[in-house]
């Protein structure tokens, strides 16, 4: 079976840009998730997506949104770029419950 | 006061020897626990998953939960330096997981040979 891939594995931004970071979910997993994780942090919950419809948020602001589709698969979108939103940004599949597969991120730098 | 609480390090310790990593935590609502490892440049990869009080064992590794302490506890016997890594305790209210995973920092734990 296929783990949790992500893409890009790394990614430089401009403060103000707009980026999309993209996710395929291990296979049979219906249930996937994004996180933050800052450097020397542990993983902060962004949302999470159970078949294509957004049913979790934490503390994030709304211009990070994302998209899943039919095939499990999942996008992370952030607008209006600033330097804090310079993390590891994580994605998560699961079945149903909470003993989440991790990717191993997209590390993305905001300059 | 953070959700999760939880030792940064670094802790070293040698070949062999029994490790001890811990986490305590704050919202009683918490009913879902585990530990994940996480190597440097890596996505957080799960060890342990225990739901409610009490022990569970898997090979080396025993996570033991005592919620009326609000304290969660990860042992590693017969520690070996492919061990070194960093040891993340995370905690979920629900079994669907829509409340997301609530993370400590992480643990640095070094194995010496």
């Amino acid at each position: 079976e296929t783990g949790v891939t992500q893409s890009p594995t790394h990614l430089i931004k401009t403060r103000g840009q707009q980026v999309t970071l993209r996710c395929s979910s291990q296979s049979g997993h219906n249930t996937v998730s994004w996180y933050q994780q800052a450097l020397g942090q542990g993983p902060q919950f962004i949302f999470q997506y159970y078949r294509e419809e957004e049913n979790g948020r934490g503390n994030f602001p709304p211009r990070f949104s994302g998209l899943q589709f039919p095939n499990y698969s999942s996008e992370l979108n952030v607008n209006a770029l600033e330097l804090d939103d310079s993390a590891l940004y994580l994605c998560a599949s699961s079945f149903g419950n909470p003993g989440y597969t991790f990717g191993s991120g997209t590390r993305l730098t905001v300059v | 006061q953070k959700e999760v609480e939880q030792d940064p390090g670094p802790l070293s310790v040698p070949e062999g020897a029994i490790v001890s990593l811990n986490c305590t935590y704050s919202n009683s609502a918490f009913q879902y626990f585990m530990w994940y490892r996480q190597y440097s440049r890596k996505g957080p990869e799960l060890l342990m998953y225990t739901y409610s009080s009490g022990n569970k064992e898997d090979g080396r590794f025993t996570a033991q939960v005592d919620k009326s302490s609000k304290y969660i506890s990860l042992f590693i016997r017969d520690s070996q330096p492919s061990d070194s890594a960093t040891y993340l305790c995370a905690m979920s209210g629900s079994g669907g997981g829509a409340d997301g995973l609530t993370f400590g920092k992480g643990t640095h734990l070094i194995i010496q040979p």
